[in-house]
């Protein structure tokens, strides 16, 4: 079974620059997270989908960043305009729903550094 | 408030010692879910395990083991006879029923040969 996908593995822009990051679930998992890890911290969860819509963005800093799954299945994160605190590591992880039972399998991440 | 404390920011073994990771967490749900995570180097998070709030028994798999104890809300792992393929962030993360995941700041493992 293939895992969850994510590209590109590495990106290195400007501020005030724009980004976006591709992932792709693994098939038939309903539920998508995109996180972003900022070195030595764990994981922060930035939007939840289920399906095409949203179901948790409360953490997402919705003036420059943007998220979308148009399909249901891959996904679409952006940074614009990007800023030097956006230098993270972003974790695409997938699921079968939003229950508990199921554990999310996670991407290898985009690593992000703004300069 | 839901919450993951990791108290051990970085532990150092030689390796085949044993080596106890601790992790408390915080909730005011009565079902909610624990999980285990590493992260090597290469960066990508794997599942280790999950355990349910209703369910203490504590889990062995190879050389992992649990300690699951609701009384002092914490979910420990144990690592026995470590091995330098064990170094990596360890994260425990706790997920309440249709909720999301919060992770604790991780436990960095060196494991020396």
């Amino acid at each position: 079974e293939a895992g969850v996908a994510q590209s590109p593995r590495y990106k290195i822009i400007e501020k005030r620059q724009s980004v976006a990051f591709w992932c792709n679930p693994i098939s038939g998992h309903a539920t998508l997270y995109w996180y972003q890890q900022i070195l030595g911290q764990g994981p922060k969860l930035l939007i939840q989908f289920q399906n095409n819509g949203v179901v948790d963005d409360s953490q997402l800093p919705k003036d420059r960043f943007s998220a979308e799954r148009l399909k249901g299945v891959d996904s679409t994160l952006k940074i614009q305009p990007a800023k030097l605190e956006d230098s993270a590591v972003y974790l695409c992880a997938s699921s079968w729903t939003t229950s508990g039972v199921y554990e999310q399998y996670f991407g290898p991440g985009t690593r992000l550094t703004v300069t | 408030a839901q919450k993951v404390t990791q108290a051990q920011t970085e532990i150092s073994v030689v390796e085949k010692e044993d080596v106890t990771l601790d992790c408390v967490y915080e909730t005011r749900d009565t079902t909610y879910y624990l999980f285990w995570y590493k992260q090597p180097p290469s960066g990508e998070l794997v599942f280790l395990i999950r355990r349910n709030s209703f369910d203490e028994q504590n889990e062995i798999s190879g050389r992992y083991s649990w300690n699951f104890q609701k009384s002092t809300s914490s979910f420990n792992f144990t690592i026995t006879a470590s091995q330098v393929v064990d170094s990596a962030v360890y994260f425990c993360a706790l997920r309440w029923e249709g909720q999301n995941f919060v992770f604790g700041p991780g436990t960095r493992l060196s494991v020396l040969p």
